[in-house]
């Protein structure tokens, strides 16, 4: 089955830095990367999200690269911001497969210093 | 308000017992998925039904068991709970399976 592995688990940054965090999957078949982003004590919230047919996306601070012949995706937070402090998930998945569930990788604590 | 609704929000319990957690799902989701989060983890999957039925499994343990509804909604049974049972649980709804989904607001489980 599938499985994601995330790195780093936790990272800490500078306000106004950028912050990089980065997935493999293993399942080639794979076609759809969500990322989320969970504060401490709630749900998890979709922030961007990738297609296969894409190689990368934007929105606003936040964009997402992917990498399909290494199986490789990852998120770029630009001009970081005390809020932005949270855990991020990515995720893969095959959108529209009947059984196909989003497996998580475990997660990547970022704490963004005033 | 995410639209999708789980209840109870808490609840603590004894180990030995059972306990029943509740998700409807956002309006028009035909799928829905139940997550266990245990402390500082990742969101482990459990169980995804659609539209009724079962389709996948997860690291679902043989003392859960979990069923969706005719009106879509899903219950998630914990039974004979042990102290390592303890977690935030989870429940998403997608309108297709796969796609990105939205989260409920958990129930967060304490087994004493």
């Amino acid at each position: 089955g599938e499985n994601v592995e995330q790195h780093p688990s936790t990272l800490s940054v500078q306000e106004g830095d950028s912050a990089v965090i980065k997935c493999t999957y293993s399942d080639s078949a794979s076609n759809y990367f969500p990322w989320y982003k969970q504060e401490l004590g709630k749900r998890p919230q979709l922030i961007i999200d990738i297609r296969s047919n894409v190689g990368e996306k934007k929105d606003q601070r936040i964009a997402v690269t992917l990498n399909k012949t290494a199986k490789h995706f990852s998120l770029h937070i630009t001009e970081t911001q005390p809020e932005d402090s949270a855990v991020y998930f990515c995720a893969a998945s095959i959108e529209g497969g009947a059984t196909n569930k989003l497996i998580f990788g475990t997660g990547t604590l970022l704490a963004v210093q005033p | 308000d995410s639209g999708v609704t789980q209840t109870p929000k808490h609840l603590i319990t004894a180990t030995g017992q059972r306990v029943t957690l509740r998700c409807s799902p956002r309006s028009g989701d035909l799928s829905v998925y139940w997550y266990q989060q245990s402390l500082d983890q990742g969101l482990q999957f459990l169980i995804q039904y659609y539209n009724g039925e079962e389709r996948a499994k997860g690291n679902i343990l043989e003392r859960f068991s979990a069923q969706q509804f005719p009106d879509l909604h899903s219950e998630l049974n914990l039974s004979s709970l042990e102290l390592g049972d303890s977690a935030l649980y989870f429940c998403a709804s997608s309108v297709v399976p796969g796609k990105g989904y939205t989260f409920g607001s958990g129930t967060r489980l304490t087994v004493v």
